[in-house]
Order: structure tokens, then C-alpha cells, then sequence
């Protein structure tokens, strides 16, 4: 089985609905994060969370909210979701400043 | 904040040939870098990592990378591309606290037959 796994993979929603996007990982590790990534763009960062009680804005935080559950799941939400929200959205973990480990990757359209 | 400079969005190159993908990234202080692969469809897979050791770091898939402080550089080599190493390329950088990762805008790895 996969260490992280995200829910669903694949999701189109119109514009103005609420979603959530959810991972979890089996690595133990404490760090979890929030990307999405756009052509041309990379990878940029929307939340990040060290604990539990650790929620961190990212670069790009705007008309997203997280909520880190368990140490094994941290959820992504659009509360009212627009077209330039399409992308695909990565969550990953880390344990410390070492290496990311990625899940595979949810692509949202919004229509 | 850190960032990280990727040469060439797009790389092609002949089977059997060298591969070379740059990158470049802006910090005083030497930080932990690292290189990913997306294959299409896929999440993001770690090649290698430079952690402060040895300046010439090996991964997997006979991939390797030089951290040249002088240069702020990470340049990602592989003696001869395979078909397989077609792919998106990203380097990324975390900042000494480790708090955050930064990444490159990726480059996207045509190999010829």
C-alpha cells in the first residue's frame, strides 16, 4: 500500500461549491503539506502543518483552509471553489528538514 | 525566502546522450537540496539529496548531482539518457530551519529515439 494516499484522485465541481480534499499517510511522520501545481509554475505551497496543533499559511493560502485531524491526516478545503482553483494538488510528508514524500495527486477541475 | 532557478522549462535530448539539468538557487547559508521526478500521472519521486555531506550526490537511476556553493548550483547529470528518463524534472530546496521546501518551475525531459 501506498505511504500517502489522497482522496479522490480525480474531482470536477462547479464554481462555488465547497470541497475537500483529503490525505493520509502511513510514514508516521509529523510534517504534512499542501502543493498545487500549475504548467509552468512548479509546485507552490498552500498550508503546512508540524503537528497537530500546528496549522502554517503557505504561499499561497488564499480561499483554502486545512484541517489536521490525526497525525495521519491532513484535509484540504476550497469553501467556495473558482476556475482558477484547477490544479492538480499534492499533498506530502516529511520528518524534519529531510525529503518530501509525495502522494499521487488529486486533479480538481471547477467549472 | 529561498528560491530556486530551473534553466530550460524543456530539455530534449538523443538517446544515449548526456543529460544536464540545471539548477540554481539564492541562500547564504549552503541549504539541504534536493532533485524530484514526476512521471505522467504520478506524484513526485525523490532522485537524490545533497544534506551537507559529500558535494557529489548519486540517486537512483544512475542520476547525480554536484552542489557547487561558489556557483549556488545544482546541476542534475546523467551520463547517457535512457527512454525511461522521460520526464518533469524539479529541484527543490528546504531553508536551513526546515520549515519549508521550496521548488523549481521543473524542466520537462524529452529523450530522442
Amino acid at each position: 500500500d501506498a505511504d500517502v494516499t489522497q482522496t479522490p484522485r480525480n474531482r470536477i465541481t462547479k464554481t462555488g461549491k465547497r470541497i475537500m480534499l483529503e490525505c493520509s499517510q502511513t510514514k508516521g511522520h509529523d510534517r504534512m503539506y499542501w502543493y498545487r501545481q500549475d504548467p509552468g509554475l512548479g509546485l507552490r505551497l498552500i498550508y503546512y502543518s508540524f503537528d497537530v496543533k500546528d496549522i502554517n499559511k503557505g504561499e499561497i493560502s488564499d480561499g483554502y483552509s486545512v484541517s489536521r485531524q490525526a497525525q495521519a491526516k491532513f484535509s484540504l478545503s476550497l469553501e467556495s471553489a473558482i476556475p482558477n482553483q484547477t490544479a492538480l494538488y499534492f499533498c506530502a510528508t516529511s520528518q524534519g528538514e529531510y525529503e518530501q514524500y509525495f502522494g499521487p495527486g488529486t486533479r480538481l477541475t471547477v467549472t | 525566502a529561498q528560491s530556486v532557478t530551473q534553466l530550460g522549462s524543456h530539455v530534449s535530448v538523443s538517446e544515449g546522450a548526456l543529460v544536464l539539468l540545471r539548477c540554481n538557487y539564492s541562500s547564504s547559508v549552503p541549504p539541504y537540496l534536493f532533485w524530484y521526478v514526476q512521471y505522467p500521472n504520478q506524484g513526485l519521486q525523490l532522485l537524490l539529496k545533497y544534506t551537507s555531506a559529500a558535494t557529489l550526490v548519486k540517486g537512483i537511476n544512475g542520476f547525480e548531482a554536484e552542489f557547487k556553493k561558489s556557483e549556488t548550483s545544482f546541476h542534475l547529470t546523467k551520463p547517457s539518457a535512457h527512454m525511461s528518463d522521460a520526464a518533469e524534472y524539479f529541484c527543490a530546496v528546504s531553508d536551513v530551519s526546515g520549515n519549508q521546501f521550496y521548488f523549481g518551475t521543473g524542466t520537462s525531459l524529452t529523450v530522442i529515439p
